[in-house]
């Protein structure tokens, strides 16, 4: 089964605006990744927040972790519309030497208009 | 360049017909994996491995085998392809855990018809 569920499945929003990503997971992690993906293309990996980490930057990406919620968010700021894409999180999970596990979300669909 | 490169990028099989997806990788990565991709359905785990001569099974392992003899080199084996084998295969490495994400290869479509 899946571990992680991203939400909402898809957003279309304007150039220039705030594309905020929700991802869910289920049991302990190591860490959590989101990655993105242009059509048929594969995987980009974005960023990476540790269990110990609340909160990363990269460029006008925002990644927050709430352990006790077991929540991720990813905040794409002054998007473009290269920013078209599909975007997944990722876990590896908090279980000794299953830390290669990492396990993906269905994704979500991101529509940027210009 | 440096990266994961897979082979075939498209390929048709016949049912019964068995192949392997070739992976390399030449950035010294321990951490190799196998995904498929459908439809509605993200991407999920086949087989993994955590170095030469590890590999272990994912979410979806059954109708699959995996190797891995060398640290670049990670192929996947379909052994009596089926229908429901058709998708889009991701090969992956990575240095592991936390020093950083996951490379994929630019994937291969097969069709089992």
């Amino acid at each position: 089964s899946q571990q992680g569920e991203e939400d909402p499945q898809a957003l279309s929003i304007q150039e220039g605006e705030n594309a905020t990503m929700n991802c869910s997971y289920k049991t302990s992690i190591n860490n959590l990744q989101w990655y993105r993906q242009n059509s048929g293309r594969g995987l980009v990996h974005l960023i990476l927040i540790r269990s110990n980490e609340r909160e990363k930057h990269s460029g006008r990406l925002r990644v927050t972790l709430d352990t006790s919620k077991k929540s991720s968010s990813l905040l794409i700021t002054a998007s473009r519309a290269a920013d078209t894409a599909s975007y997944f999180c990722a876990t590896e999970p908090l279980i000794t030497g299953a830390n290669s596990k990492l396990t993906f979300g269905k994704g979500i669909t991101l529509s940027v208009r210009p | 360049n440096a990266g994961v490169t897979q082979t075939p990028k498209f390929q048709v099989l016949k049912t019964g017909q068995s192949m392997t997806l070739q992976c390399a990788q030449d950035m010294n990565h321990e951490y190799m994996s196998w995904y498929r991709q459908d439809p509605g359905m993200g991407l999920r785990l086949i087989h993994y491995s955590v170095g030469a001569g590890i590999t272990d099974q994912g979410e979806v392992p059954n109708g699959y085998n995996v190797s891995r003899s060398t640290t670049e080199d990670f192929p996947l084996r379909l052994l009596s392809a089926a229908p429901s084998q058709t998708s889009v295969y991701f090969c992956a490495s990575s240095y592991g855990g936390r020093v950083g994400g996951y490379t994929f290869g630019s994937g291969t479509r097969l069709t089992v018809v």
